[in-house]
Protein backbone atom coordinates (compact mmCIF):
# COMPACT_ATOMS: atom_id res chain seq x y z
CA UNK A 1 0.00 0.00 0.00
CA UNK A 2 1.50 3.71 -0.73
CA UNK A 3 1.87 5.43 2.18
CA UNK A 4 1.03 9.45 2.50
CA UNK A 5 3.06 11.29 -0.42
CA UNK A 6 4.48 14.36 -0.18
CA UNK A 7 5.85 16.54 -3.16
CA UNK A 8 8.37 18.40 -3.59
CA UNK A 9 11.03 16.64 -1.21
CA UNK A 10 13.12 19.14 -0.95
CA UNK A 11 12.45 23.30 -2.16
CA UNK A 12 14.92 26.10 -1.96
CA UNK A 13 13.21 29.39 -2.73
CA UNK A 14 14.13 32.90 -2.23
CA UNK A 15 12.50 35.10 0.51
CA UNK A 16 9.51 36.93 -0.41
CA UNK A 17 8.76 33.97 -3.06
CA UNK A 18 5.52 32.12 -3.03
CA UNK A 19 5.97 28.16 -2.03
CA UNK A 20 3.76 25.00 -2.25
CA UNK A 21 3.92 21.99 -0.84
CA UNK A 22 1.68 19.23 -1.77
CA UNK A 23 0.55 16.14 0.23
CA UNK A 24 -1.57 12.71 -1.03
CA UNK A 25 -3.37 11.19 2.15
CA UNK A 26 -3.32 7.48 2.34
CA UNK A 27 -6.53 6.29 0.48
CA UNK A 28 -9.56 5.81 2.76
CA UNK A 29 -8.23 8.07 5.18
CA UNK A 30 -10.69 11.00 6.32
CA UNK A 31 -8.38 12.90 8.80
CA UNK A 32 -5.12 15.43 7.73
CA UNK A 33 -2.60 16.80 9.48
CA UNK A 34 0.03 19.46 8.62
CA UNK A 35 3.11 19.92 11.03
CA UNK A 36 6.53 21.71 10.62
CA UNK A 37 9.35 20.45 12.96
CA UNK A 38 12.55 22.42 13.32
CA UNK A 39 15.15 22.43 16.03
CA UNK A 40 13.78 25.12 18.12
CA UNK A 41 10.51 24.77 18.06
CA UNK A 42 10.29 20.56 18.11
CA UNK A 43 6.89 19.09 15.85
CA UNK A 44 4.54 21.40 15.52
CA UNK A 45 0.73 21.20 14.57
CA UNK A 46 -0.29 23.87 11.73
CA UNK A 47 -3.66 22.75 10.85
CA UNK A 48 -5.84 19.83 10.49
CA UNK A 49 -8.48 18.24 7.85
CA UNK A 50 -11.33 16.61 8.89
CA UNK A 51 -13.45 15.04 5.48
CA UNK A 52 -12.00 18.05 3.84
CA UNK A 53 -12.94 20.56 5.91
CA UNK A 54 -10.20 22.52 7.74
CA UNK A 55 -11.04 21.80 11.78
CA UNK A 56 -8.64 23.52 13.75
CA UNK A 57 -5.97 25.88 12.04
CA UNK A 58 -4.72 27.79 15.51
CA UNK A 59 -1.34 26.29 14.76
CA UNK A 60 -0.89 28.44 11.62
CA UNK A 61 1.56 30.80 12.46
CA UNK A 62 0.14 33.91 10.26
CA UNK A 63 -1.81 35.27 6.88
CA UNK A 64 1.41 33.95 5.23
CA UNK A 65 0.50 30.43 5.79
CA UNK A 66 -2.64 28.60 3.64
CA UNK A 67 -3.67 25.60 3.63
CA UNK A 68 -6.54 23.50 1.28
CA UNK A 69 -7.93 20.14 0.85
CA UNK A 70 -10.01 20.05 -2.43
CA UNK A 71 -10.71 16.56 -1.78
CA UNK A 72 -10.25 13.49 -0.36
CA UNK A 73 -7.14 12.84 -2.29
CA UNK A 74 -5.36 15.91 -2.26
CA UNK A 75 -4.42 18.91 -0.01
CA UNK A 76 -1.83 21.73 -0.40
CA UNK A 77 -0.06 23.69 2.08
CA UNK A 78 0.81 27.41 1.08
CA UNK A 79 3.32 30.02 2.20
CA UNK A 80 3.04 33.91 0.46
CA UNK A 81 5.47 35.45 0.60
CA UNK A 82 7.99 32.93 2.03
CA UNK A 83 11.00 34.21 4.94
CA UNK A 84 13.89 32.51 6.37
CA UNK A 85 12.04 31.73 9.44
CA UNK A 86 9.79 29.24 7.55
CA UNK A 87 12.76 27.04 6.82
CA UNK A 88 11.92 23.38 7.97
CA UNK A 89 10.53 20.21 7.55
CA UNK A 90 7.30 20.48 6.92
CA UNK A 91 4.99 16.87 7.19
CA UNK A 92 1.84 15.97 6.27
CA UNK A 93 -0.27 12.61 8.12
CA UNK A 94 -3.32 11.58 7.44
CA UNK A 95 -5.63 9.37 10.12
CA UNK A 96 -8.37 6.45 9.40
CA UNK A 97 -12.10 7.32 10.11
CA UNK A 98 -12.99 6.36 13.87
CA UNK A 99 -8.78 6.48 14.32
CA UNK A 100 -7.72 9.83 14.55
CA UNK A 101 -5.40 9.46 17.17
CA UNK A 102 -3.14 7.22 14.64
CA UNK A 103 -1.14 9.24 12.45
CA UNK A 104 0.85 8.02 9.20
CA UNK A 105 3.49 10.80 8.23
CA UNK A 106 5.02 11.86 5.03
CA UNK A 107 8.28 11.52 4.07
CA UNK A 108 8.05 15.26 4.60
CA UNK A 109 9.46 18.36 2.71
CA UNK A 110 12.65 20.06 3.16
CA UNK A 111 11.93 23.88 2.75
CA UNK A 112 14.56 26.46 2.65
CA UNK A 113 14.68 29.98 2.20
CA UNK A 114 17.16 32.13 1.46
CA UNK B 1 -4.26 20.31 29.39
CA UNK B 2 -2.64 17.24 27.84
CA UNK B 3 1.55 17.18 27.85
CA UNK B 4 4.33 14.99 27.73
CA UNK B 5 7.51 14.98 29.06
CA UNK B 6 10.45 13.18 27.48
CA UNK B 7 13.73 13.13 30.03
CA UNK B 8 16.91 12.97 28.52
CA UNK B 9 17.52 14.48 25.07
CA UNK B 10 20.08 11.95 23.99
CA UNK B 11 20.43 8.52 25.15
CA UNK B 12 23.43 6.00 24.13
CA UNK B 13 23.68 2.82 24.80
CA UNK B 14 25.76 -0.78 23.57
CA UNK B 15 24.42 -2.54 21.16
CA UNK B 16 22.95 -5.70 22.80
CA UNK B 17 22.41 -3.55 25.99
CA UNK B 18 18.63 -2.50 27.30
CA UNK B 19 17.05 0.57 25.95
CA UNK B 20 15.07 2.71 28.02
CA UNK B 21 13.56 5.88 26.88
CA UNK B 22 11.41 8.09 29.40
CA UNK B 23 8.05 9.54 29.03
CA UNK B 24 6.31 11.03 31.59
CA UNK B 25 2.45 12.53 31.09
CA UNK B 26 -0.12 15.12 31.88
CA UNK B 27 -3.90 14.65 31.04
CA UNK B 28 -7.16 15.94 33.16
CA UNK B 29 -8.39 12.69 31.49
CA UNK B 30 -7.61 8.77 30.53
CA UNK B 31 -4.80 9.60 28.70
CA UNK B 32 -4.17 8.02 24.88
CA UNK B 33 -0.31 7.46 24.42
CA UNK B 34 2.13 7.04 21.56
CA UNK B 35 5.70 6.38 20.63
CA UNK B 36 6.95 7.40 17.23
CA UNK B 37 10.26 6.66 15.55
CA UNK B 38 11.79 9.02 13.42
CA UNK B 39 14.98 8.00 11.12
CA UNK B 40 17.13 10.29 9.58
CA UNK B 41 15.23 12.42 6.44
CA UNK B 42 12.57 9.96 7.22
CA UNK B 43 9.13 11.31 8.65
CA UNK B 44 7.52 9.41 11.79
CA UNK B 45 6.29 6.19 12.27
CA UNK B 46 4.18 4.43 15.15
CA UNK B 47 5.35 2.01 17.45
CA UNK B 48 3.05 1.31 19.50
CA UNK B 49 0.00 2.73 21.24
CA UNK B 50 -2.14 2.85 24.29
CA UNK B 51 -5.76 3.45 24.23
CA UNK B 52 -7.42 1.13 26.59
CA UNK B 53 -6.98 -2.75 28.44
CA UNK B 54 -3.43 -3.93 28.86
CA UNK B 55 -1.23 -1.85 30.21
CA UNK B 56 1.95 -3.47 28.47
CA UNK B 57 1.77 -2.69 24.93
CA UNK B 58 4.49 -4.40 22.35
CA UNK B 59 4.97 -2.86 19.25
CA UNK B 60 7.14 -3.00 16.27
CA UNK B 61 10.92 -4.04 16.05
CA UNK B 62 10.64 -5.40 19.75
CA UNK B 63 9.47 -2.47 21.27
CA UNK B 64 7.32 -2.16 24.03
CA UNK B 65 5.59 0.25 26.40
CA UNK B 66 4.08 -0.02 30.05
CA UNK B 67 1.06 2.18 30.75
CA UNK B 68 1.68 3.33 34.75
CA UNK B 69 -1.27 5.36 35.95
CA UNK B 70 0.08 6.04 39.45
CA UNK B 71 3.60 6.90 38.25
CA UNK B 72 1.81 8.96 35.05
CA UNK B 73 4.42 7.12 32.67
CA UNK B 74 4.65 5.58 29.45
CA UNK B 75 8.58 4.71 29.34
CA UNK B 76 9.68 2.77 25.76
CA UNK B 77 12.03 -0.35 26.16
CA UNK B 78 13.59 -2.79 24.40
CA UNK B 79 16.00 -5.75 25.91
CA UNK B 80 18.52 -5.64 23.45
CA UNK B 81 19.34 -2.61 21.33
CA UNK B 82 20.25 -3.11 17.59
CA UNK B 83 22.79 -0.59 15.30
CA UNK B 84 19.37 -0.11 13.40
CA UNK B 85 17.51 0.92 15.98
CA UNK B 86 19.41 4.49 16.27
CA UNK B 87 17.24 6.78 15.77
CA UNK B 88 14.62 9.49 17.38
CA UNK B 89 12.36 8.57 19.37
CA UNK B 90 8.59 10.93 20.24
CA UNK B 91 6.66 10.38 23.30
CA UNK B 92 2.62 11.47 22.39
CA UNK B 93 -0.76 12.13 24.16
CA UNK B 94 -3.81 12.82 22.72
CA UNK B 95 -5.63 16.45 22.97
CA UNK B 96 -8.31 18.24 21.70
CA UNK B 97 -11.15 15.97 22.18
CA UNK B 98 -9.29 12.91 20.26
CA UNK B 99 -8.14 14.14 16.62
CA UNK B 100 -4.78 15.82 17.42
CA UNK B 101 -1.40 14.86 19.40
CA UNK B 102 0.75 16.90 21.31
CA UNK B 103 4.56 15.22 21.00
CA UNK B 104 7.13 15.54 23.19
CA UNK B 105 10.45 16.91 22.01
CA UNK B 106 12.01 13.71 21.79
CA UNK B 107 15.13 11.56 22.23
CA UNK B 108 17.73 10.89 20.01
CA UNK B 109 19.05 7.30 20.39
CA UNK B 110 22.54 6.16 20.22
CA UNK B 111 23.65 2.67 19.69
CA UNK B 112 27.29 1.72 20.19
CA UNK B 113 29.24 -0.81 19.44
Amino acid sequence: DAGVIQSPRHEVTEMGQEVTLRCKPISGHNSLFWYRQTMMRGLELLIYFNNNVPIDDSGMPEDRFSAKMPNASFSTLKIQPSEPRDSAVYFCASSPQGRSYEQYFGPGTRLTVT
Amino acid sequence: AQSVTQLGSHVSVSEGALVLLRCNYSSSVPPYLFWYVQYPNQGLQLLLKYTTGATLVKGINGFEAEFKKSETSFHLTKPSAHMSDAAEYFCAVRTGGGNKLTFGTGTQLKVEL
